[in-house]
Protein backbone atom coordinates (compact mmCIF):
# COMPACT_ATOMS: atom_id res chain seq x y z
CA UNK A 1 0.00 0.00 0.00
CA UNK A 2 1.09 4.00 -0.02
CA UNK A 3 1.12 4.36 3.79
CA UNK A 4 1.46 2.52 6.73
CA UNK A 5 -2.10 0.90 7.74
CA UNK A 6 -3.29 0.00 11.14
CA UNK A 7 -6.46 -1.96 12.24
CA UNK A 8 -8.53 -1.92 13.45
CA UNK A 9 -9.29 2.07 13.47
CA UNK A 10 -11.17 2.00 16.55
CA UNK A 11 -11.78 -0.70 19.39
CA UNK A 12 -13.59 -1.07 22.49
CA UNK A 13 -13.36 -3.58 25.58
CA UNK A 14 -14.11 -4.27 28.60
CA UNK A 15 -12.26 -4.43 31.30
CA UNK A 16 -9.86 -7.92 31.29
CA UNK A 17 -10.30 -8.63 28.39
CA UNK A 18 -7.28 -9.14 25.44
CA UNK A 19 -6.96 -7.02 22.24
CA UNK A 20 -5.06 -7.41 18.87
CA UNK A 21 -3.93 -4.43 16.92
CA UNK A 22 -2.13 -4.68 13.79
CA UNK A 23 0.01 -2.68 11.74
CA UNK A 24 0.41 -3.01 8.08
CA UNK A 25 3.94 -1.13 7.28
CA UNK A 26 5.24 0.20 3.97
CA UNK A 27 6.06 -2.41 1.91
CA UNK A 28 10.01 -2.68 2.45
CA UNK A 29 10.40 -0.67 5.04
CA UNK A 30 13.05 -2.29 7.91
CA UNK A 31 11.97 -0.58 10.74
CA UNK A 32 8.84 -0.68 12.65
CA UNK A 33 8.13 1.39 16.16
CA UNK A 34 4.65 1.06 18.03
CA UNK A 35 3.77 4.20 20.39
CA UNK A 36 1.36 4.67 22.71
CA UNK A 37 -0.51 8.47 23.09
CA UNK A 38 -2.48 9.61 25.64
CA UNK A 39 -4.94 11.92 25.15
CA UNK A 40 -3.40 15.48 24.52
CA UNK A 41 -0.21 14.18 25.32
CA UNK A 42 2.70 12.79 22.91
CA UNK A 43 3.22 9.55 21.96
CA UNK A 44 5.71 7.80 24.09
CA UNK A 45 8.13 4.97 22.59
CA UNK A 46 6.38 1.46 23.18
CA UNK A 47 9.14 -0.95 21.11
CA UNK A 48 11.28 -1.25 17.80
CA UNK A 49 11.97 -3.95 15.24
CA UNK A 50 14.24 -4.05 13.11
CA UNK A 51 12.73 -6.76 10.48
CA UNK A 52 12.02 -9.82 12.25
CA UNK A 53 13.92 -8.96 15.47
CA UNK A 54 12.61 -6.90 18.13
CA UNK A 55 15.29 -4.65 19.42
CA UNK A 56 14.00 -2.75 21.83
CA UNK A 57 10.77 -3.44 24.52
CA UNK A 58 12.21 -0.75 26.97
CA UNK A 59 8.79 0.74 26.63
CA UNK A 60 6.17 -1.52 27.21
CA UNK A 61 4.64 -0.20 30.28
CA UNK A 62 3.85 -3.98 31.77
CA UNK A 63 4.12 -7.68 30.83
CA UNK A 64 0.85 -7.61 29.48
CA UNK A 65 2.11 -5.83 26.49
CA UNK A 66 3.56 -8.24 24.04
CA UNK A 67 4.16 -6.98 20.10
CA UNK A 68 6.03 -9.59 17.33
CA UNK A 69 6.84 -8.99 13.79
CA UNK A 70 7.30 -12.86 12.75
CA UNK A 71 7.66 -12.23 8.74
CA UNK A 72 9.36 -9.02 9.27
CA UNK A 73 6.70 -6.95 7.96
CA UNK A 74 3.20 -7.13 9.69
CA UNK A 75 3.30 -6.56 13.41
CA UNK A 76 0.34 -7.12 16.17
CA UNK A 77 0.40 -5.25 19.30
CA UNK A 78 -1.58 -7.59 22.00
CA UNK A 79 -2.37 -6.11 25.10
CA UNK A 80 -3.60 -9.20 28.00
CA UNK A 81 -6.12 -8.29 30.62
CA UNK A 82 -7.25 -4.59 29.50
CA UNK A 83 -6.99 -2.19 32.19
CA UNK A 84 -8.70 1.28 31.71
CA UNK A 85 -5.20 3.03 31.76
CA UNK A 86 -4.32 1.22 28.68
CA UNK A 87 -7.08 3.84 26.95
CA UNK A 88 -4.62 5.46 24.52
CA UNK A 89 -3.86 5.73 20.90
CA UNK A 90 -1.62 3.00 19.83
CA UNK A 91 1.03 3.91 16.73
CA UNK A 92 2.72 2.38 13.98
CA UNK A 93 5.66 3.75 12.45
CA UNK A 94 7.93 2.58 9.76
CA UNK A 95 10.96 3.50 7.60
CA UNK A 96 13.20 2.15 5.03
CA UNK A 97 16.44 3.24 7.31
CA UNK A 98 16.15 4.97 10.49
CA UNK A 99 15.57 8.41 8.00
CA UNK A 100 12.08 9.83 7.53
CA UNK A 101 9.37 7.76 9.53
CA UNK A 102 6.36 7.33 8.45
CA UNK A 103 2.78 6.75 11.05
CA UNK A 104 -0.22 4.82 10.76
CA UNK A 105 -3.29 7.04 11.72
CA UNK A 106 -3.47 4.72 14.48
CA UNK A 107 -6.05 2.44 16.70
CA UNK A 108 -7.98 4.44 19.41
CA UNK A 109 -8.57 1.87 22.28
CA UNK A 110 -11.37 2.54 24.58
CA UNK A 111 -11.00 -0.07 27.67
CA UNK A 112 -14.42 0.16 30.06
CA UNK B 1 16.72 10.51 30.04
CA UNK B 2 15.81 12.83 26.94
CA UNK B 3 13.27 14.92 27.94
CA UNK B 4 11.35 17.03 25.17
CA UNK B 5 9.35 19.83 25.90
CA UNK B 6 7.42 22.30 23.52
CA UNK B 7 6.00 25.75 24.41
CA UNK B 8 3.24 26.71 23.77
CA UNK B 9 1.31 24.07 25.03
CA UNK B 10 -1.43 25.77 22.49
CA UNK B 11 -1.78 28.55 20.29
CA UNK B 12 -4.57 30.64 19.05
CA UNK B 13 -3.56 33.71 16.32
CA UNK B 14 -5.87 35.04 13.42
CA UNK B 15 -5.00 34.12 10.11
CA UNK B 16 -2.27 35.88 7.99
CA UNK B 17 -0.25 36.06 11.39
CA UNK B 18 3.70 34.54 11.32
CA UNK B 19 4.14 32.74 14.45
CA UNK B 20 6.84 30.75 16.10
CA UNK B 21 6.98 27.32 18.17
CA UNK B 22 9.10 26.06 20.27
CA UNK B 23 10.73 22.77 21.43
CA UNK B 24 13.50 22.30 24.03
CA UNK B 25 15.49 19.12 24.59
CA UNK B 26 17.78 18.10 27.57
CA UNK B 27 20.18 15.63 26.16
CA UNK B 28 22.19 17.63 23.05
CA UNK B 29 23.80 14.18 21.84
CA UNK B 30 21.08 13.73 19.26
CA UNK B 31 21.21 12.04 15.82
CA UNK B 32 18.44 14.56 14.30
CA UNK B 33 15.06 17.00 14.80
CA UNK B 34 11.75 16.41 13.16
CA UNK B 35 8.48 18.06 13.39
CA UNK B 36 5.36 16.49 12.81
CA UNK B 37 2.10 17.45 12.44
CA UNK B 38 -0.97 15.65 13.97
CA UNK B 39 -4.82 16.47 12.73
CA UNK B 40 -7.60 14.95 14.57
CA UNK B 41 -7.99 11.37 14.62
CA UNK B 42 -5.02 11.09 11.80
CA UNK B 43 -1.48 9.70 12.24
CA UNK B 44 1.25 12.12 12.11
CA UNK B 45 2.52 13.69 9.14
CA UNK B 46 6.33 14.73 8.29
CA UNK B 47 7.05 18.55 7.67
CA UNK B 48 10.82 18.90 8.06
CA UNK B 49 13.28 16.70 9.36
CA UNK B 50 17.24 18.38 10.35
CA UNK B 51 20.41 16.18 10.89
CA UNK B 52 22.72 16.92 13.73
CA UNK B 53 24.99 18.60 11.68
CA UNK B 54 22.33 21.06 10.13
CA UNK B 55 21.00 24.67 11.46
CA UNK B 56 17.85 24.84 9.53
CA UNK B 57 15.71 23.88 7.38
CA UNK B 58 12.63 24.95 5.11
CA UNK B 59 9.61 23.74 3.08
CA UNK B 60 7.28 26.41 1.53
CA UNK B 61 6.17 28.68 4.56
CA UNK B 62 7.90 26.49 7.33
CA UNK B 63 11.25 27.19 8.64
CA UNK B 64 12.66 24.79 11.08
CA UNK B 65 15.82 25.97 13.26
CA UNK B 66 18.21 23.63 15.39
CA UNK B 67 20.51 24.85 17.83
CA UNK B 68 22.15 21.82 19.25
CA UNK B 69 24.43 23.37 21.35
CA UNK B 70 21.63 25.33 23.42
CA UNK B 71 19.42 22.00 22.79
CA UNK B 72 16.43 23.97 21.08
CA UNK B 73 14.68 24.38 17.62
CA UNK B 74 11.99 26.37 16.21
CA UNK B 75 9.24 25.75 14.03
CA UNK B 76 8.42 29.06 12.56
CA UNK B 77 5.19 29.32 9.85
CA UNK B 78 4.85 32.72 7.65
CA UNK B 79 1.69 33.57 7.00
CA UNK B 80 -0.68 31.54 8.97
CA UNK B 81 -3.89 29.68 7.06
CA UNK B 82 -6.76 28.02 8.75
CA UNK B 83 -5.94 24.81 7.11
CA UNK B 84 -2.44 25.29 9.72
CA UNK B 85 -4.66 24.44 12.48
CA UNK B 86 -3.42 20.94 13.89
CA UNK B 87 -1.33 20.00 16.73
CA UNK B 88 2.25 20.39 15.77
CA UNK B 89 5.27 17.73 17.61
CA UNK B 90 8.89 17.96 17.64
CA UNK B 91 10.63 15.03 18.00
CA UNK B 92 14.44 13.76 18.88
CA UNK B 93 16.62 11.00 17.50
CA UNK B 94 19.12 10.09 20.24
CA UNK B 95 22.34 9.15 18.27
CA UNK B 96 22.90 6.54 21.47
CA UNK B 97 19.67 5.08 21.38
CA UNK B 98 18.65 2.99 18.34
CA UNK B 99 16.31 4.65 16.17
CA UNK B 100 13.87 5.75 18.65
CA UNK B 101 12.08 9.26 18.63
CA UNK B 102 11.65 10.63 21.52
CA UNK B 103 8.42 13.68 21.78
CA UNK B 104 7.39 16.65 22.93
CA UNK B 105 3.90 16.96 24.30
CA UNK B 106 3.14 19.19 21.05
CA UNK B 107 1.25 22.44 20.43
CA UNK B 108 -2.03 22.98 19.56
CA UNK B 109 -2.42 25.65 16.78
CA UNK B 110 -5.86 27.34 16.16
CA UNK B 111 -5.51 29.41 13.03
CA UNK B 112 -8.96 31.72 12.97
CA UNK B 113 -10.28 33.18 9.66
Amino acid sequence: GAGVSQSPRYKVAKRGQDVALRCDPISGHVSLFWYQQALGQGPEFLTYFQNEAQLDKSGLPSDRFFAERPEGSVSTLKIQRTQQEDSAVYLCASSLMGAEWHFGNGTRLTVT
Amino acid sequence: KQEVTQIPAALSVPEGENLVLNCSFTDSAIYNLQWFRQDPGKGLTSLLLIQSSQREQTSGRLNASLDKSSGRSTLYIAASQPGDSATYLCAVREGNAGNMLTFGGGTRLMVKP
